[in-house]
């Protein structure tokens, strides 16, 4: 089965703080996302990567950087950590050999980082 | 830019029901639809995926119609249990990443 883990479940930090969140995943999938998701407004992607070392920004990037130094490991930073920012931070994961019966567009995701901005 | 809708008021049924769960969609044509289940503090799980050349698709108990000309997919879930009270996430695919709806919560009583 596929695992993607992410490091907390809960996170409180202070405004202004650097935050990282981190991500693995163990199916040597090609692409890696970050999500938000706020009651009402469903999940909004922040940032994707489909290899190593490349990344895209999503529909809201702003004040949110990603980091992908290895296929298995997705990092999002808040380096100035403010109070709007404060939301249940999704990870997920896709891809996979096709051909294999795997299909490559379904995301795997974490259980979810909690982060309070006080 | 592109819009999801998906029934904002939690749908409640009886238990054994069959529940049909709506998603609409503007300014879009995705090459697929996907259906995701989601419990209180956890991560989306994926059902289904249909893509815009298929019209239905099941499995075990759900199935999935999709129509790319009123732009609107429906999920069913027939004989519907406690167990599958959750939140259900609509998706829409393209270009290597999904664009989700908010999600409808299914509430099925005993």
């Amino acid at each position: 089965d596929v695992k993607v883990t992410q490091s907390s479940r809960y996170l409180v930090k202070r405004t202004g703080e650097k935050v990282f969140l981190e991500c693995v995943q163990d199916m040597d999938h090609e692409n890696m996302f970050w999500y938000r998701q706020d009651p009402g407004l469903g999940l909004r992607l922040i940032y994707f990567s489909y290899d190593v070392k490349m990344k895209e920004k999503g529909d809201i990037p702003e004040g949110y950087s990603v980091s992908r130094e290895k296929k298995e490991r997705f990092s999002l930073i808040l380096e100035s950590a403010s109070t709007n920012q404060t939301s249940m931070y999704l990870c997920a994961s896709s891809g996979g050999l096709a051909g294999l019966g795997v299909d490559t567009d379904t995301q795997y995701f974490g259980p979810g980082t909690r982060l309070t901005v006080l | 830019s592109q819009k999801i809708e998906q029934n904002s008021e939690a749908l409640n049924i009886q238990e054994g029901k069959t529940a049909t769960l709506t998603c609409n969609y503007t300014n879009y044509s995705p090459a697929y639809l996907q259906w995701y289940r989601q419990d209180p503090g956890r991560g989306p799980v994926f059902l289904l995926l249909i893509r815009e050349n298929e019209k239905e698709k099941r499995k075990e108990r759900l199935k999935v119609t999709f129509d790319t000309t009123l732009k609107q997919s429906l999920f069913h879930i027939t004989a519907s249990q406690p167990a599958d009270s959750a939140t259900y996430l609509c998706a829409l695919g393209g270009y290597n990443k999904l664009i989700f709806g908010a999600g409808t919560r299914l509430a099925v009583h005993p």
